[in-house]
């Protein structure tokens, strides 16, 4: 149980366009749902929680007009990277927390690699 | 933000060989989680244990709430345990992570 996919699983596209991507909770309900982001060889940054039915809360430091956050249901999040420029090529992993007994943990999806040209 | 350390930040092992890997965080703690981070970039759930000690195979971990540190243990190292073991703690409903050891099983 607690399984999280993403969608897609990797993407490559030009400068200028925009790039969304799907994580849904596949087993369980998540009122909440978490975006980070991972560059090579480097640890997780939180970029933003996402909470069901409401507007996302950002980290210090990511622009909420690049990265546009909808949580519209319980087993869906989406990430919309506008006007993708090529330093926001990067992996981006995204989580749910967990519901009953297991409220207290986050579960993680496979990520998506984002290559911008 | 709570701040995550953890050591050694790299770590090569003979296969069967046993180890372990230390997280230290700087507050008290809702949950504290050990990820384990395959080639493909998943992160796998290895352990949720905010406090006390848990075992799974030949994994276990402990944490000690009231000292502000969480140890995990791998014995009888094998090489599809390579890869990268991340800690991540939790306070203000956040997580955040440690900057991961990267552990090398050679066969």
């Amino acid at each position: 149980g607690a399984v999280v996919s993403q969608h897609p699983s990797w993407v490559i596209c030009k400068s200028g366009t925009s790039v969304k991507i799907e994580c849904r909770s596949l087993d369980f309900q998540a009122t909440t749902m978490f975006w980070y982001r991972q560059f090579p060889k480097q640890s997780l940054m939180l970029m933003a929680t996402s909470n069901e039915g409401s507007k996302a809360t950002y980290e210090q430091g990511v622009e909420k007009d690049k990265f546009l956050i909808n949580h519209a249901s319980l087993t869906l999040s989406t990430l919309t990277v506008t006007s993708a420029h090529p330093e926001d090529s990067s992996f981006y992993i995204c989580s749910a927390r967990g519901d009953g007994r297991r409220y207290n943990e986050q579960f993680f999806g496979p990520g998506t690699r984002l290559t911008v040209l | 933000g709570i701040q995550v350390e953890q050591s050694p930040p790299d770590l090569i092992l003979q296969e069967g060989a046993n180890s372990t890997l230390r997280c230290n965080f700087s507050d008290s703690v809702n949950n504290l989680q050990w990820f384990h981070q395959n080639p493909w970039g998943q992160l796998i759930n290895l352990f949720y244990i905010p406090s006390g000690t848990k075992q799974n195979g030949r994994l276990s971990a402990t944490t000690v709430a009231t000292e502000r540190y969480s140890l995990l243990y791998i014995s009888s190292s094998q090489t599809t345990d390579s890869g990268v073991y991340f800690c991540a703690a939790e306070n203000d409903y956040k997580l955040s992570f440690g900057a991961g050891t990267t552990v090398t099983v050679r066969a």
